[in-house]
């Protein structure tokens, strides 16, 4: 089925490590965007790309690294992982970037713990 | 920061209810979104209204928008139990080739058999 993968959908990571989460679209969207939801409050946008080799920041970037190497693909990088990004991860991807619009389409999500 | 706050936080009703939620915002939009979020799983869109409608249908939804007091309304007639969700309202500001979603804390709605 069309839509957003993401991988993996749980992941336990000490503080420290680093990990790289991974989101697949096959709808030939152009942006693409990820998110963290924590308990109580609405997602907040980390960062986000308009294309491929694009990428830029969003609301709350820091201790996260992207890459957009193909356009079905958007990588999240966290490279010294702290408690404070125990949170859940949404990748979702839109189409297209002028033009009529539309609503974004989500992945169904990844639960990360730091301990 | 949240751009969209949605009110009630949570909302309780019986099957076969309407049920009313609401949101508002702080700046200027292109557009606002409705999503749903079933417990454990990723959001997925209702509908879409653009800053020149005030109204839009779509089944069992009805979504007004008032760009003057900067607010939107989602109602649901006719609850069933599968709507038990939480519902969030997202506004979308067009800047440059920007294009970014802006989510409110949502509303979690229990629709009771």
């Amino acid at each position: 089925n069309a839509g957003v993968t993401q991988t993996p959908k749980f992941r336990v990571l000490k503080t420290g490590q680093s990990m790289t989460l991974l989101c697949a679209q096959d709808m030939n969207h152009e942006y693409m965007y990820w998110y963290r939801q924590d308990p109580g409050m609405g997602l907040r946008l980390i960062h986000y790309s308009v294309g491929e080799g694009t990428t830029a920041k969003g609301e709350v970037p820091d201790g996260y690294n992207v890459s957009r190497l193909k356009k079905q693909n958007f990588l999240l990088g966290l490279e010294s992982a702290a408690p404070s990004q125990t949170s859940v991860y949404f990748c979702a991807s839109s189409y297209p970037p002028a033009g009529p619009d539309y609503g974004y389409t989500f992945g169904s999500g990844t639960r990360l713990t730091v301990v | 920061s949240q751009q969209g706050e949605e009110d009630p936080q949570a909302l309780s009703i019986q099957e076969g209810e309407n049920a009313t939620m609401n949101c508002s915002y702080k700046t200027s939009i292109n557009n606002l979104q409705w999503y749903r979020q079933n417990s454990g799983r990723g959001l997925v869109h209702l509908i879409l209204i653009r800053s020149n409608e005030r109204e839009k249908h779509s089944g069992r939804l009805r979504v007004t928008l008032d760009t003057s007091k900067k607010s939107s309304s989602l109602l649901i007639t006719a609850s069933r139990a599968a709507d038990t969700a939480s519902y969030f309202c997202a506004t979308v500001l067009f800047s440059g080739s920007a294009r970014q979603l802006t989510f409110g804390s949502g509303t979690q709605l229990t629709v009771l058999p």
